[in-house]
């Protein structure tokens, strides 16, 4: 079974500057997906990025974008520029298989005017 | 484009009963997945369905139960309700039946077990 860490409960950044969330996973599998998702307080799961991890390159999107580095199972989101609507729960999941999609425990982002 | 919706938002059971949770899936969609989030986690993976078959299952005891019909929109059964099963549940529907596909997810149902 794979597991999804993110080892930072909450972070706190001023509007404007940029922000790094990390995410670790451990799986036996070669060919996955990796997703990061953010819940405002409204509650619905948004995609924010996803990548393959066949692909070499970093995925991209506007303002956010991830560092993933493969052999060391790590998956970061880098958002820069962060605005206030940015204030959201980010969590980090793992897709392989036929279980689901396994999150990790968010990372609650809160951007400071 | 009529993206995934879920009902109820809100419901309140005691301990023992029973619950249907509905969702309709994105259109163009023919996979639904169920997840339990509780308060201050990541959702958890229950089932999906794929083309009204289940093909997929967390570690979720069988009293956790579901349908889907064949216009794709699904239902998550729970019988017995204990305590430990009030959370939030999430649907989240694709266009193929594996996880590595996109999943799109609804608002959610918030469930209180008294």
């Amino acid at each position: 079974a794979q597991t999804v860490t993110q080892s930072q409960p909450e972070m706190s950044v001023q509007e404007a500057e940029t922000v790094t969330l990390s995410c670790t996973y451990d799986t036996s599998e070669n060919n996955y997906y990796l997703f990061w998702y953010k819940q405002p307080p409204s509650r619905q799961m948004i995609l924010v990025i996803r990548q393959e991890a066949y692909k070499q390159q970093n995925a991209t999107e506007n303002r956010f974008s991830v560092n993933f580095q493969k052999a060391a199972k790590s998956f970061s989101l880098k958002i820069s520029d962060s605005q206030l609507g940015d204030t959201a729960m980010y969590f980090c999941a793992f897709a392989g298989g036929a279980d689901g999609l396994t999150f990790g425990k968010g990372t609650h982002l809160i951007i400071q005017p | 484009e009529t993206g995934v919706t879920q009902s109820p938002t809100h419901l309140i059971k005691t301990r023992g009963q029973q619950v249907t949770l509905r969702c309709s899936s994105q259109s163009g969609h023919n996979t639904v997945s169920w997840y339990q989030q509780a308060l201050g986690q990541g959702p958890q993976f229950i089932f999906q369905y794929y083309r009204e078959e289940e093909n997929g299952r967390g570690n979720f005891p069988p009293r956790f139960s579901g349908l889907q019909f064949p216009n794709y929109s699904s239902e998550l059964n729970v019988n017995a309700l204990e305590l430990d099963d009030s959370a939030l549940y999430l649907c989240a529907s694709s266009n193929t039946g594996t996880t590595q596909e996109t999943q799109y997810f609804g608002p959610g149902t918030r469930l209180l077990v008294l």
